[in-house]
């Protein structure tokens, strides 16, 4: 089945770092969005996008459909301690059933010690 | 708090036994999705509603799970016969009509099976 690559796998931040971490695939996607997990609970929906080559921003963050449709960007700009989390990448694949979304394995973003 | 309910939030039970799991979803959503996911991975699909119809049920769904929402509103999600592998957690999401992929997220239940 459809595969979704996020990078890295896990990160370490300094308050005050910006963030980027990516998303790729081998199918083209129509779809694509950005959830943010903490511990014992569910995603929450950070973003989402509808077209190659769009840029989105909510607050410090940013997100990129890619324009080749296979992949997609995250950055997060002047990080906070409270972005720390699991960020997950999903998407609706091109041909896909609607509603049948598609996720990442994740990025985990922790504080620098 | 208008969002996404899910009860209970952690349920512990013997290999065997069966399990039902109540979603609420937010109140104009005419859509309703379960996703299981288990340690170190994303979601994975398991089935969606439109209303009180069923559309599409994901090959993880083997015949001991069963998904229904009756009235178009709140959902179930029963397990019969519990295994060890069934340990997840357990998440439903909703979304308004035609804006399906914004999918919104309840906060999941933990389910332990010993």
């Amino acid at each position: 089945g459809q595969q979704l690559n996020q990078s890295p796998q896990s990160m370490f931040i300094q308050e005050g770092e910006d963030v980027s971490m990516n998303c790729t695939s081998s199918s083209i996607f129509n779809t694509w969005l950005w959830y943010k997990q903490d511990p014992g609970e569910g995603p929450v929906l950070l973003i989402a996008l509808y077209k190659a080559g769009e840029l989105t921003s909510n607050g410090r963050l940013t997100a990129q459909f890619g324009i080749t449709r296979k992949d997609s960007f995250l950055n997060i700009s002047a990080s906070i301690p409270s972005d720390v989390g699991i960020y997950f990448c999903a998407g609706q694949v091109y041909g896909g059933s609607q509603g049948n979304l598609i996720f990442g394995k994740g990025t985990k973003l922790s504080v620098k010690p | 708090d208008t969002g996404v309910s899910q009860n209970p939030r952690h349920k512990i039970t013997k290999r065997g036994q069966n399990v039902t799991f109540r979603c609420d979803p937010i109140s104009e959503h005419n859509r309703l999705y379960w996703y299981r996911q288990t340690l170190g991975q994303g979601p994975e699909f398991l089935t969606y509603f439109q209303n009180e119809a069923q559309l599409e049920k994901s090959r993880l769904l083997s015949d001991r799970f069963s998904a229904e929402r009756p009235k178009g509103s709140f959902s179930t999600l029963e397990i019969q016969r519990t295994e060890q592998g069934d340990s997840a957690m357990y998440l439903c999401a909703s979304s308004l009509p035609g804006q399906v992929y914004e999918q919104y997220f309840g906060p999941g239940t933990r389910l332990t099976v010993t």
